[in-house]
């Protein structure tokens, strides 16, 4: 199975500051990897795939780079509406594993 | 409003089976892979397969083999989700989801963009 690790665990944040969020893949998946935001109670909603994609409707202030094993979502000019925790996700070998999750709340 | 409706909450003893459904409303299927993930509570997002809306094939996650069946209905677009052998730790909520493109001989999954609401499944004695 291919391990994700993301880093921070968690991550405190004002409105505006710009924040990036880690993705570390064991073994190299290429782009093969997409981003998720998900608030509490809500199903996930993606934002990100071919780790630099961004979905239809996203705003961009989201964006996505990496490639191999090292990846990142970045927000510049956080919105009150980004606190959330994100997930990454890669999409190469089964099992389709997900990041541990990284929660961006207000400082 | 293009979304997926899944079924109601479910209680289930240990060693019980449940049946998940997910039906799409507002679109159809057109050939991609439904995928079905869950979420222990306070956990993370756990990947379970998926089931191509082209042909059925499937593809599941190697920890649920043997207790994990999706089918479709093609008749009425519905998808399910049937966990058997029902545990404490398979309590969760189970999400189905949309996207990719499937071919005769499998699908490919690049990001999950559909969603359902999600059911609350709770195995308890």
């Amino acid at each position: 199975d291919i391990q994700l690790t993301q880093s921070p665990s968690f991550l405190s944040a004002s409105v505006g500051d710009r924040v990036s969020i880690t993705c570390r893949a064991r073994h190299g998946i290429n782009t093969h990897l997409a981003w998720y935001q998900q608030k509490p109670g809500k199903p996930p909603k993606l934002l990100i795939h071919s780790a630099s994609t961004l979905q239809s409707g996203v705003p961009s202030r989201f964006s996505g780079s990496g490639s191999g094993t090292e990846f990142t979502l970045t927000i510049t000019a956080l919105q009150p509406t980004d606190f959330a925790t994100y997930y990454c996700q890669q999409v190469v070998n089964y099992p389709l594993t997900f990041g541990g999750g990284t929660t961006v709340e207000m400082k | 409003q293009v979304q997926l409706v899944q079924s109601e909450a479910e209680v289930k003893k240990p060693g019980a089976s449940v049946k998940v459904s997910c039906q799409p409303s507002g679109y159809t299927f057109n050939n991609s892979a439904i995928t079905w993930v869950r979420q222990a509570p306070g956990r993370g997002l756990e990947w379970m397969g998926w089931i191509s809306s082209y042909n059925g094939n499937t593809q599941y996650a190697r920890v649920l083999q043997g207790r994990v069946t999706m089918t479709t209905d093609t008749s009425t677009s519905t998808v399910y989700l049937e966990l058997r052998s029902l545990r404490s730790d398979d309590t969760a909520v189970y999400f189905c989801a949309s996207g990719g493109s499937c071919t005769s001989r499998s699908c490919f999954v690049d990001g999950l963009d559909i969603w359902g609401q999600g059911t609350l499944v709770t195995v308890s004695s």
